[in-house]
């Protein structure tokens, strides 16, 4: 079955850093998305981004399908970025795949 | 307003015990999902729903069922709740732009908590 690995699983910034999170898939994905999942557990798509490269606010998402991965940049980290990022995949019927997240602390 | 609402946020059964999680949509969506969050791992897919009465299994669909009898509203039953299903649950719903293209956003409801014993 398809298979999405998130790495790393744990990153410590201090505040100001940029991140850099990545997600390798077993096969062909129709769609990629990325999510936001806060300490208190609530999810929101922050991107989605089947290939290519796509920007929004100080989020960078590059996806290079045929080498079946993608990475998610994180520019001037702030202490309310901290939560999980969770990559997520779509093998082409619409069931997402996701991966198990790579959690992140801002340290001010 | 987008959003997607579960009902009930916290939930405590024993085991043997069904279980009723229900979910709703204000979006028109077609495409539902139950997803289940265990603690180290990602979400699992329970079922998906591509509309009314076109539910499809996922990943994990053992022990549980699904109804979908409006496009807004996708329950999951739970006949005889064991505890190994207890973990966090979520409702997501999605409008689906076609393959390959951008911005088949999912939607995730605030997750309903259950705990078997």
């Amino acid at each position: 079955g398809q298979q999405v690995q998130q790495s790393p699983a744990s990153l410590v910034l201090q505040e100001g850093e940029n991140a850099e999170l990545q997600c390798n898939f077993s096969s062909t994905a129709t769609q990629l998305q990325w999510f936001y999942q806060s300490p208190g557990g609530s999810l929101v798509s922050l991107l989605s981004n089947p290939s290519g490269t796509k920007h929004t606010g100080r989020l960078t998402s590059t996806t290079v399908t045929k080498e079946r991965r993608s990475s998610l940049h994180i520019s001037s980290s702030q202490t309310t970025d901290s939560g999980t990022y969770l990559c997520a995949i779509d093998t082409g019927n619409y069931k997402y795949v996701f991966g198990a997240g790579t959690r992140l602390k801002v340290i001010a | 307003d987008m959003k997607v609402t579960q009902m009930p946020r916290y939930l405590i059964k024993r085991m043997g015990e069904n279980v009723l999680l229900e979910c709703g949509q204000d979006m028109s969506h077609e495409t539902m999902y139950w997803y289940r969050q265990d603690p180290g791992l990602g979400l699992q897919l329970i079922y998906i729903s591509y509309d009314v009465d076109s539910n499809s299994e996922g990943d994990i669909p053992k022990g549980y069922r699904v109804s979908r009898k409006k496009r807004e509203h996708f329950s999951l039953i739970l006949d005889s709740a064991k505890t190994n299903q207890t973990s966090v649950y979520f409702c997501a719903s999605s409008l689906v732009l076609g393959q390959g293209v951008s911005g088949n956003t999912l939607y995730f409801g605030e997750g309903s908590r259950l705990i078997v014993v």
